[in-house]
């Protein structure tokens, strides 16, 4: 199975703080990145799709980047909704595996 | 509006069964693959299964193959998730979520609990 890790696990910033969340796959899965944004006790919602698509509805503050096997979402003025936890997940090789996600707190 | 409803959760002892189902509505439901994510109490997530459009192909992870076998009926919108043999470790919220482009889950459940304790 392809590993995901994500980077850092936990995250603390401000409001209007730009941020970065990394996510390295075990091997090379081309763009087949996605990125999920998860608030407690709610479904995720896709962000990202295709490491770089911004999914319909989502603000462009939510940008994605990288190909093979590093990849990056950049949030780039964080607002008060924003505090959740995010995941990526490779959708190249079943089983679509996820990061084991990064908190991002106050 | 797209809309995923799970439902078929509870409490059940190990060894037993439990079927998920997950009534689809808004879009063309035998258009799109679709996919059980699941979600241990505190833990991050965990993608089990999926399915093509017309049920032909299914693939798992692991941990399930053998135990979980997921379908669907395009003409009830619905998608299914039968789980058998279930263990303390199926503990979680199972979502149900359609497959959007490159694969991604573009559209997801509430979620539905399923409890494995004796």
């Amino acid at each position: 199975d392809i590993q995901m890790t994500q980077s850092p696990s936990s995250l603390s910033a401000s409001v209007g703080d730009r941020v970065t969340i990394t996510c390295r796959a075990s091997q090379s899965i081309s763009g087949y990145l996605n990125w999920y944004q998860q608030r407690p006790g709610k479904a995720p919602k896709l962000l990202i799709y295709s490491a770089s698509s911004l999914q319909s509805g989502v603000p462009s503050r939510f940008s994605g980047s990288g190909s093979g096997a590093d990849f990056t979402l950049t949030i780039s003025s964080l607002q008060r909704e924003d505090f959740a936890t995010y995941y990526c997940q490779q959708s190249h090789t079943t089983p679509y595996t996820f990061g084991q996600g990064t908190r991002l707190e106050i | 509006e797209v809309q995923l409803v799970e439902s078929g959760g509870g409490l059940v002892q190990p060894g037993g069964s439990l079927r998920l189902s997950c009534a689809a509505s808004g879009f063309t439901f035998g258009n799109f693959w679709m996919s059980w994510v699941r979600q241990a109490p505190g833990k991050g997530l965990e993608w089990v299964a999926n399915i093509q459009q017309d049920g032909s192909e299914t693939y798992y992870v692991d941990s399930v193959k053998g135990r979980f076998t997921v379908s669907r009926d395009n003409a009830k919108n619905s998608l299914y998730l039968q789980m058998n043999s279930l263990r303390a470790e199926d503990t979680a919220v199972y979502y149900c979520v359609r497959t959007g482009y490159y694969d991604s889950g573009d559209y997801w459940g509430q979620g539905t609990v399923v409890t494995v304790s004796s």
